[in-house]
């Protein structure tokens, strides 16, 4: 079985920085991996995805994550936010080992990002 | 468009009441899910179907059912059974087999007074 850690409930940042969301992954087998992001009552919709290929995976929005295998890590990152990046991010994993498991998704608890002006 | 509906956006019933929330899909997806989404815990499964005439339990699936007699639909019927209803509930969808990811809805806010 798989599992996600977003280390960070919450995490405040002013307009303009660069911010980092964590997220930690544990799983015996081969992973894909993916960042949703949900607005005020609304659904999640899907930022990036990391399905095999370039480490550096770049999405909607100007986010970008990096893959990493050895640490086991899933960081989305941004150069510069804006408030209307405010919104919950959730990290969430699937395996692809086959079975009937395969691409059934496990997700963190959710950060939320606070952009103030 | 594809995509998922979710119907209606905000729901109020008395408690004692059954609800049923409706979702429905026109993505041609295998695999359906009901998520409970409350504030500071995440993501909660509650039921998921695979294919047609076919559901398995989340991890609380207790006060609630579901049934999938087309791939189109999978609608969540809230019981009066759940002791703590009133919460967000998310619909999504995904090819089953691929690891593409979800497709979600955009959501039922339930109110139980």
């Amino acid at each position: 079985a798989q599992s996600v850690t977003q280390l960070d409930s919450q995490v405040p940042v002013f307009e303009e920085a660069p911010v980092e969301l964590r997220c930690n992954y544990s799983s015996s087998v081969s992973v894909y991996l993916f960042w949703y992001v949900q607005y005020p009552n609304q659904g999640l919709q899907l930022l990036l995805k990391y399905l095999s290929g370039s480490t550096l995976v770049k999405g909607i929005n100007g986010f970008e994550a990096e893959f990493n295998k050895s640490q086991t890590s899933f960081h989305l990152r941004k150069p510069s936010v804006h408030i209307s990046d405010t919104a919950e991010y959730f990290c969430a994993v699937s395996t692809n080992a086959g079975g009937t498991s395969y691409g059934k998704l496990t997700f963190g608890q959710g950060t939320i990002l606070t952009v103030h002006p | 468009d594809g995509g998922i509906t979710q119907s209606p956006k905000y729901l109020f019933r008395k408690e004692g009441q059954n609800v049923t929330l409706s979702c429905e899909q026109n993505l041609n997806h295998d695999a359906m899910y009901w998520y409970r989404q409350d504030p500071g815990q995440g993501l909660r499964l509650i039921y998921y179907s695979q294919i047609v005439n076919d559901f398995q339990k989340g991890d609380i699936a207790e006060g609630y059912s579901v049934s999938r007699e087309k791939k189109e639909s999978f609608p969540l019927t809230v019981t009066s059974a759940q002791k703590n209803p009133t919460a967000f509930y998310l619909c999504a969808s995904s090819i089953f087999g691929q690891g593409n990811g979800y497709t979600f809805g955009s959501g039922t806010r339930l109110t139980v007074v």
